[in-house]
C-alpha cells in the first residue's frame, strides 16, 4: 500500500514535444505529491508538487493532473527542451506522519533536438 | 540560502577504513535526512533527525552510525562497509518534520568500497 508506481521508465521526445510520465499510488492517506528533477551527479531537486484537492497544477511549462478518484497523476512538460533530460521522480507523502516521501521508480527522460 | 552541502564529493574507502560523510544547511530547518541511492534507482530513507534527534532508522546496519551534533550539521560515520554499499550519499533537510514532503537535497557523496 505504500507504493508508488511510474512509467515509463524511459521516454526520448522531440525537441518542443511534450513528456508525459504518470504516477499511481494506493495509499489514501497521501496528501502532498511532489515530483523531483534530478540531473547526473546531482542531488534531486524539487521541482512541482500538487494537493488531492486541485486538479491541475502549472508552474510554466511543467504541468501536474490529479485525478483522486483514479489514485493517478501525471506530469506534463509543454515545449521540452534537451536541458530537460533528467531522471524525474514522483513522490506521495502524508503529511500527518513523520516526515517520509515514497519515491516512484523514476523516468529517464531525454530530449532530442 | 537554499543550499545544503555535502562534503567530500567523492570517498574511495577499503572495508576496513573509518570514515564520515558531512552535510550542513543554514536555513534553519529543524528535520535533517540520509538516503542512499544506487544507480537508476530513487532515494532510499536511511535516517530521519528532528530537531537533532533520530526519529526515523530504516533498519540500517550499524556499520553507518548518524550524527547531529547541531540543527546545521549532520554528519554520516561509516565504519567496515562492504562492496555494495558503494553508492551515492544523500542529505536533505526540511523545514520540519512535518513538512517532510518538501525536502530540499544536496549534491550527494558518490562512495567507492574497494
Amino acid at each position: 500500500q505504500q507504493q508508488v508506481k511510474q512509467s515509463p521508465q524511459s521516454l526520448i521526445v522531440q525537441k518542443g514535444g511534450i513528456s508525459i510520465i504518470n504516477c499511481a499510488y494506493e495509499n489514501t492517506a497521501f496528501d502532498y505529491f511532489p515530483w523531483y528533477q534530478q540531473f547526473p551527479g546531482k542531488g534531486p531537486a524539487l521541482l512541482i508538487a500538487i494537493r488531492p484537492d486541485v486538479s491541475e497544477k502549472k508552474e510554466g511549462r511543467f504541468t501536474i493532473s490529479f485525478n483522486k478518484s483514479a489514485k493517478q497523476f501525471s506530469l506534463h512538460i509543454m515545449d521540452s527542451q534537451p536541458g530537460d533530460s533528467a531522471t524525474y521522480f514522483c513522490a506521495a507523502n502524508h503529511t500527518g506522519t513523520a516526515s517520509k516521501l515514497t519515491f516512484g521508480t523514476g523516468t529517464r527522460l531525454q530530449v532530442t533536438l | 540560502d537554499t543550499e545544503v552541502t555535502q562534503t567530500p564529493k567523492h570517498l574511495v574507502m577499503g572495508m576496513t577504513n573509518k570514515k564520515s560523510l558531512k552535510c550542513e544547511q543554514h536555513m534553519g530547518h529543524r528535520a535533517m535526512y540520509w538516503y542512499k541511492q544506487k544507480a537508476k534507482k530513487p532515494p532510499e530513507l536511511m535516517f530521519v533527525y528532528s530537531y537533532e534527534k533520530l526519529s526515523i532508522n530504516e533498519s540500517v546496519p550499524s556499520r553507518f552510525s548518524p550524527e547531529c551534533p547541531n540543527s546545521s550539521l549532520l554528519n554520516l560515520h561509516l565504519h567496515a562497509l562492504q562492496p555494495e554499499d558503494s553508492a551515492l550519499y544523500l542529505c536533505a533537510s526540511s523545514q520540519a518534520p512535518s513538512q517532510g514532503y518538501e525536502q530540499y537535497f544536496g549534491p550527494g557523496t558518490r562512495l567507492t568500497v574497494t
